[in-house]
């Protein structure tokens, strides 16, 4: 099986920056996603990694370490849009379907 | 591109009934999941489809769950003699397998609300 953890919850100002950690145990690991999801909607696709090193993709970024087995999502210059969900999902080789974590609530305040 | 959609976007039944929901894929998209998210949690695997052919169903699917793609464009969900239990979000995605990421992305959900 896999085992992803990340944190349950996190507060931010907004404007500031904040970071969800996300650590998994997969065998066979083969790419690490992140999405967002608001409240009572579909998740929405962030960000994809499978190499060590960072993705960047304009106010979001994710980082991943293979040998740690960690990633993490930076959000910068937080808006009040921002306040959601953010899952962190892991697959493996010759498998197609997405292990998620619990998710990671995101609150902005002003 | 439309996105992927899904009807009903909310079903209420009585425990016993049977309910089925659809799911469009983003066209051209041959690979369809299904998953099932409870409160507080990530999205969970039930099954999935490349094509019309079904590949692979979780043990989470039990005998009174099926479902359908059957010319590998939309698929149905059909639970069988509801229960409370059965009560969540059933999400569905889809994903161009030729793609180099594979990525899923995900219709608006059904929520089910068993009583």
């Amino acid at each position: 099986g896999q085992n992803i953890d990340q944190p349950t919850e996190m507060t931010a100002t907004e404007g500031a920056i904040v970071q969800i950690n996300c650590t998994y145990q997969t065998s066979g690991f083969n790419g690490l996603f992140w999405y967002q999801q608001h409240a009572g909607e579909a998740p929405t696709f962030l960000s994809y990694n499978v190499l060590d090193g960072l993705e960047e993709k304009g106010r979001f970024s994710s980082f991943l370490s293979r040998s740690k087995g960690y990633s993490y999502l930076l959000l910068k210059e937080l808006q009040m849009k921002d306040s959601a969900s953010y899952l962190c999902a892991a697959r493996r080789s010759n498998d197609y379907k997405l292990s998620f974590g619990a998710g990671t609530t995101v609150t902005v305040r002003a | 591109d439309t996105g992927v959609s899904q009807n009903p976007r909310h079903k209420i039944t009585k425990r016993g009934q049977n309910v089925t929901f659809r799911c469009d894929p983003i066209s051209e998209h041959n690979r369809l999941y299904w998953y099932r998210q409870t409160l507080g949690q990530g999205p969970e695997f039930l099954t999935y489809f490349q094509n019309e052919a079904q590949l692979e169903k979780s043990r989470l699917l039990s005998d009174r769950f099926s479902a359908e793609r059957p010319k590998g464009s939309f698929s149905t969900l059909e639970i069988q003699r509801t229960e409370q239990g059965d009560s969540a979000m059933y999400l569905c995605a889809s994903s161009q397998g030729t793609s180099p990421t594979d990525t899923q992305y995900f219709g608006p959900g059904t929520r089910l609300t068993v009583l």
